[in-house]
């Protein structure tokens, strides 16, 4: 059965403090890992998709990389406006995603 | 960037009435999209999936004829929830996919709605 796992589901970190969320996943024929930023209240805001082991891609204090068990989003320097849910998804053989249960990411000043 | 717009992004109604959620795609033409469902501090849970011209496919568990899915063109996708009940409270949330760029440098992503709070009282 496919399966998404996200770690830790909460993560607390001083302004500046870099760190690492884990995304985890069993698929038979991935087609695309995706990565998402969700507030409070609001819809996932897209982030990064990542095609096939060794990707890795950037977007400001963001980078998502990619291996054939795990993808990881590493946050440099993070900033109070960095605080969110981080939802991780894979797309397997069919167009639907499914979906891990998201690390809540808090940066305090 | 892609743009799904829903409507509406809260709404209240009494129990046994019936509510239409609406989700369109702003810039481009979505033949395919997504319901889901998100319970408190919990993930998104897909409901059914929206084909434009046919029928949407429901998911394991989901009642087809209380999550009523018409889409009807290549940017509308409506999600009716009929004779809502209190336990139907939720926060649903609609996206599409969406292509951009070509050949090598193409890339694709499922953009989603800001989602509709639908609180049933």
């Amino acid at each position: 059965e496919d399966q998404v796992t996200q770690s830790p589901e909460a993560l607390r970190l001083q302004e500046g403090e870099s760190s690492s969320l884990n995304c985890s996943y069993t698929v038979s024929g991935l087609r695309g890992l995706f990565w998402y930023r969700q507030d409070p209240g609001k819809g996932p805001e897209f982030l990064f998709t990542l095609y096939s082991a060794g990707e890795e891609k950037e977007k400001e204090r963001l980078k998502a990389t990619l291996t054939k068990k795990e993808s990881f989003l590493h946050i440099t320097a993070p900033k109070p406006e960095d605080s969110a849910t981080y939802l991780c998804a894979v797309q397997a053989n069919t167009d639907k995603l499914i979906f891990g249960t998201g690390t809540r990411l808090q940066v305090f000043p | 960037g892609a743009v799904v717009s829903q409507h509406p992004s809260r709404v209240i109604c009494k129990s046994g009435t019936s509510v239409k959620i609406e989700c369109r795609s702003l810039d481009f033409q979505a033949t395919t999209m997504f319901w889901y469902r998100q319970f408190p501090k919990k993930s998104l849970m897909l409901m059914a999936t929206s084909n434009e011209g046919s029928k949407a496919t429901y998911e394991q568990g989901v009642e087809k004829d209380k999550f009523l899915i018409n889409h009807a063109s290549l940017t509308l996708s409506t999600l009716t929830v009929t004779s809502a009940h209190p336990e139907d409270s939720s926060f649903y949330i609609c996206s599409a996919r969406d292509l951009w760029g070509e050949g090598p440098l193409s890339d694709y992503g499922y953009t989603f709605g800001s989602g509709t709070r639908l609180t049933v009282v």
